[in-house]
């Protein structure tokens, strides 16, 4: 399995404030997602980090927001942009690891976000 | 993304007690997997399945990828305390998509 540390694994920002989220894999993986978990909620898919192009993001989600880095096939960073109060969730990478029959999603701890 | 029908919402049992929790999906998928959060964490894989009509156990948990492909269903035999948690079904249409996420079963057991 891929082992994801996910920094920083929890913060309180003020809103109007913006902060990054970095994911780093243990081994090259191609796919890796950033998703959001609204407090008692289940997990919604910001975008699809892609390496070396834009990110896809799915409905509801703009880059202008969210921007996301993928440097190389181990590290990614998700950026929450002008922060809201609506923004506190926690945000977790998740990155495809294995082959053929063994392909599985792994997530990271997750960053818990807190915007005052 | 497609929103999976995950049930129940919530259980309140009693240790050594079974559990069972199912997720049901309109769309087809190929992959379904159950995962486990616990607070402040991020979710755990439990169980991957990938054929339809699998039948997959992992210690105490037994998980099962339905015939139509658009359902599973997860059980838990003799629970025990640390099996608190967010129990959460996960589809995937096709390797490199990302997942379609159940609600969540909140499981708590007392001892």
């Amino acid at each position: 399995s891929a082992v994801i540390s996910q920094k920083p694994s929890r913060d309180i920002c003020q809103r109007g404030t913006s902060l990054t989220i970095q994911c780093q894999v243990d081994s090259q993986v191609t796919m890796m997602f950033w998703y959001r978990q609204q407090p008692g909620q289940s997990l919604t898919l910001i975008a699809t980090a892609n390496q070396g192009s834009e990110a896809t993001y799915e409905s509801g989600f703009v880059i202008d927001k969210f921007p996301i880095s993928r440097p190389n096939l181990t590290f990614s960073t998700l950026t929450v942009s002008n922060m809201s109060p609506e923004d506190s969730s926690i945000y977790l990478c998740s990155v495809e690891g294995g082959t053929g029959d063994d392909e599985k999603l792994f997530f990271g701890s997750g960053t818990q976000l807190s915007v005052l | 993304g497609q929103q999976l029908n995950q049930s129940p919402q919530s259980m309140f049992i009693q240790e050594g007690e079974d559990v069972s929790m199912n997720c049901t999906s309109s769309s087809i998928f190929n992959t379904w997997l159950w995962y486990k959060q616990d607070p402040g964490e991020g979710p755990v894989l439990l169980i991957a399945l990938y054929k339809a009509g699998e039948l997959t156990s992992n210690g105490r948990l037994t998980a099962q990828f339905g015939i139509t492909r658009k359902d599973s269903f997860l059980n838990i035999s003799a629970s025990i305390p640390s099996d608190v948690g967010i129990y959460f079904c996960a589809g995937q249409t096709n390797s490199g998509y990302a997942l379609n996420f159940g609600k969540g079963t909140s499981l708590l057991v007392t001892p």
